[in-house]
């Protein structure tokens, strides 16, 4: 069964550095997104991404986020100066071209930042 | 603003004994209302979407079922591995593709 697998699962690092988390969507979908669960709280969305481009971005996606498709398999979520805030799971989802079908979730990067 | 509202909290209930998990929305247009699983430190696991009041989906021991203002999903005679936070999740005609996600309901079924 396809899944969508992000890498790693776990991450440590100090704060004010930058982080990369990977993602590989299900093969034929068109649509990406970002969403992250600080514990114990609710999933949160973050970003959605299609034909290349940012489609929707919520108040949390500032300037320190960027994402990328940096070839045909990959979707990446960069933080650009981590914040002890930005500590929480990490989901990438995806889903196909169909106007409201569901998303599909990885497993999720843990980021904690110290 | 969307909002997405889920109770109870938490739900413990002997193996076999039925029950339901209740999640209350308001939106500006249902697109879709959408049921995940989740199990501790893992991603929501995909379960059903409904579009419409009156719509039904059945898997296995679980049942989701929509109203306007309301989507219930039930379980029947459950086991221990049902065991896991449920989510619920909507859709807007405000939003191009983004869910909204309520606070989600932790059963825990006993053997």
């Amino acid at each position: 069964e396809p899944e969508v697998t992000q890498t790693p699962s776990h991450q440590v690092t100090q704060m004010g550095q930058e982080v990369i988390l990977r993602c590989v969507p299900i093969s034929n979908h068109l649509y990406f997104y970002w969403y992250r669960q600080i514990l114990g709280q609710k999933v949160e969305f973050l970003v959605s991404f299609y034909n290349n481009e940012i489609s929707e971005k919520s108040e949390i996606f500032d300037d320190q986020f960027s994402v990328e498709r940096p070839d045909g398999s990959n979707f990446t979520l960069k933080i650009r100066s981590t914040k002890l805030e930005d500590s929480a799971m990490y989901f990438c989802a995806s889903s196909d071209t169909g106007a409201d079908t569901e998303a599909f979730f990885g497993q999720g990067t843990r980021l904690t930042v110290v | 603003e969307d909002q997405v509202t889920q109770s109870p909290e938490a739900l413990r209930l002997q193996e076999g004994e039925s029950s339901s998990l209740n999640c209350s929305y308001t939106v500006s247009g249902l697109r879709g209302l959408f049921w995940y699983r989740q199990d501790p430190g893992k991603g929501p696991e995909f379960l059903f979407t409904l579009y419409s009041a009156g719509e039904e989906k059945e898997k296995e021991r679980l049942k989701a079922t929509l109203t306007k203002k309301e989507s219930f999903l039930h379980i029947t005679a459950p086991k221990p591995e049902d065991s896991a936070t449920y989510l619920c999740a909507v859709r807007s005609s405000g939003s191009a593709r983004q869910l909204t996600f309520g606070s989600g309901t932790q059963l825990t079924v006993l053997p």
